[in-house]
């Protein structure tokens, strides 16, 4: 079982909110890791939006607009990324990622798709 | 603000030694402030990491491809580079350099990536 499970593909309208999730294997425990998130648009390389770990540790990677957050799920053992008012340049590949046993792990990535 | 750039050969014979090196600007790689790190990712999926450096010159690998790998630094040169060894065509990708800061561990900055070719 892979340690972060995204899933595939997730469609929203213009406008609405997306939520996209990042679910730890079971034994890993969301509340004390820190879930970043990272968006790459097709031809170049991710860019870092946000970390989370709690509401009072938390943040913003530089320039990214307000309306992408994060928070947790601590029931269902994942991670969120909520993207509010989407807006077509959202169109993206969205990674997750925690530091597990002293190196990264990437979730295998969301393609959210605005129409 | 930090700025990365990747280089080395686009195309390598199956066997032999994948070699790429990332140039810094905007900061020291000797500086304890950050983290240089290698990602790849295989055509069309997600990113898997390889490993990094720290600016003590310890590094760290994934352990999935830890028998292969080496990445090491030029403080002279402010570069750090990555070596696989005995690739295969499983190893075609793109190769990312980033790195990001160690207050935070995230990964604020990315090279353009070098897509290597594994074929003979």
């Amino acid at each position: 079982q892979a340690v972060l499970t995204q899933p595939s593909s997730l469609s929203a309208s213009p406008g609405a909110s997306a939520s996209l999730t990042c679910t730890l294997r079971s034994g890993i425990n969301v509340t004390t890791h820190t879930i970043y998130w990272y968006q790459q648009k097709p031809g170049s390389p991710p860019q870092y939006l946000l970390r989370y770990k709690s509401d009072s540790k938390n943040q913003q990677g530089s320039g990214v607009p307000s309306r992408f957050s994060g928070s947790k799920d601590a029931s269902a053992n994942a991670g969120i990324l909520l993207i509010s008012g989407l807006q077509s340049e959202d169109e993206a590949d969205y990674h997750c990622m925690i530091w597990h046993n002293s190196g990264c792990v990437f979730g295998g990535g969301t393609k959210l798709t605005v129409l | 603000q930090v700025q990365l750039q990747g280089s080395g050969p686009g195309l390598v014979k199956p066997s032999q030694t994948l070699s790429l090196t990332c140039t810094v600007s905007g900061a020291s790689i000797s500086s304890g402030a950050y983290y240089w790190t290698w990602i790849r990712q295989h055509p069309g999926k997600g990113l898997e990491y390889i490993g990094y450096i720290y600016y003590t010159g310890n590094s760290y690998y994934n352990p999935s491809l830890k028998s292969r790998v080496s990445i090491s630094m030029d403080t002279s040169k402010n570069q750090f580079s990555l070596k696989v060894n005995s690739v295969t065509a499983a190893d075609t990708a793109v190769y990312y350099c980033a790195s990001g800061d160690t207050s935070g561990w995230s990964l604020d900055y990315w090279g353009q990536g070098t897509l290597v070719t594994v074929s003979s």
